[in-house]
């Protein structure tokens, strides 16, 4: 079975500019979550979606938002990049529930310059 | 606010010495997941914890979810160069009120190195 993937897997924007990263899950999975890693704070969690729907949402500002497909894809979106919006971003999917363990993909390396 | 702390941030041993990494949250935990991330790479889930008390085994991972749900621990017997990486715990904190309620939180991560 394959794994999580995120396209792309590296990013150079400037900022002000916004952009799209995209997940596709395990095949099967219907949760899909993403979180942001940055050596100053770690992972922290943006939002989950579940059947199309956003579930939960992390404290993070308005200009980071996302979507799920119906075919459980999900895309987030960052507008008005700042230079510390630069980090790894993790996509995760889980079978059905938020309490069954989350496969991670590669991630995303988004660089604002 | 509710935050899941760890300790160490970082952990250096030499090949062959036992390593521990302390999990604690300010609130109680539903459950609690432990990962490992090699340098590099993306988390990979190594367990998951649910009963209070609980002592899951995984060869030389010793893995321990506290009696009031409150904190875990990972414990690494005889450490090995494979063992390199960041250790992270991760858990649903039990509060159905709360604004924190189904979001996935981790610790900081403890970062192991091993020395030959």
């Amino acid at each position: 079975k394959a794994g999580v993937t995120q396209t792309p897997r590296y990013l150079i924007k400037t900022r002000g500019q916004q952009v799209t990263l995209s997940c596709s899950p395990i095949s099967g999975h219907r949760s899909v979550s993403w979180y942001q890693q940055t050596p100053g704070q770690g992972l922290q969690f943006l939002f989950e979606y579940f059947s199309e729907t956003q579930r939960n949402k992390g404290n993070f500002p308005g200009r980071f938002s996302g979507r799920q497909f119906s075919n459980s894809r999900s895309e987030m979106n960052v507008s008005t990049l700042e230079l510390g919006d630069s980090a790894l971003y993790l996509c995760a999917s889980s079978w059905v529930s938020r309490t069954y363990e989350q496969y991670f993909g590669p991630g995303t390396r988004l660089t604002v310059t | 606010g509710q935050q899941v702390m760890q300790i160490p941030q970082y952990q250096h041993v030499q090949e062959g010495e036992d390593f521990t990494t302390y999990c604690n949250s300010s609130t109680t935990l539903s459950n609690i997941q432990w990962y490992k991330q090699r340098p590099g790479g993306h988390p990979v889930f190594l367990i998951q914890l649910v009963k209070s008390g609980e002592v899951k085994k995984q060869k030389r991972l010793t893995f321990q979810f506290g009696e009031a749900k409150k904190n875990s621990s990972l414990h690494i017997t005889a450490t090995q160069t494979t063992d390199v990486g960041t250790y992270f715990c991760a858990g649903y904190l039990d509060n159905a009120g709360g604004t924190s309620y189904g979001k996935l939180t981790f610790g900081q991560g403890t970062i192991l190195t091993v020395h030959p």
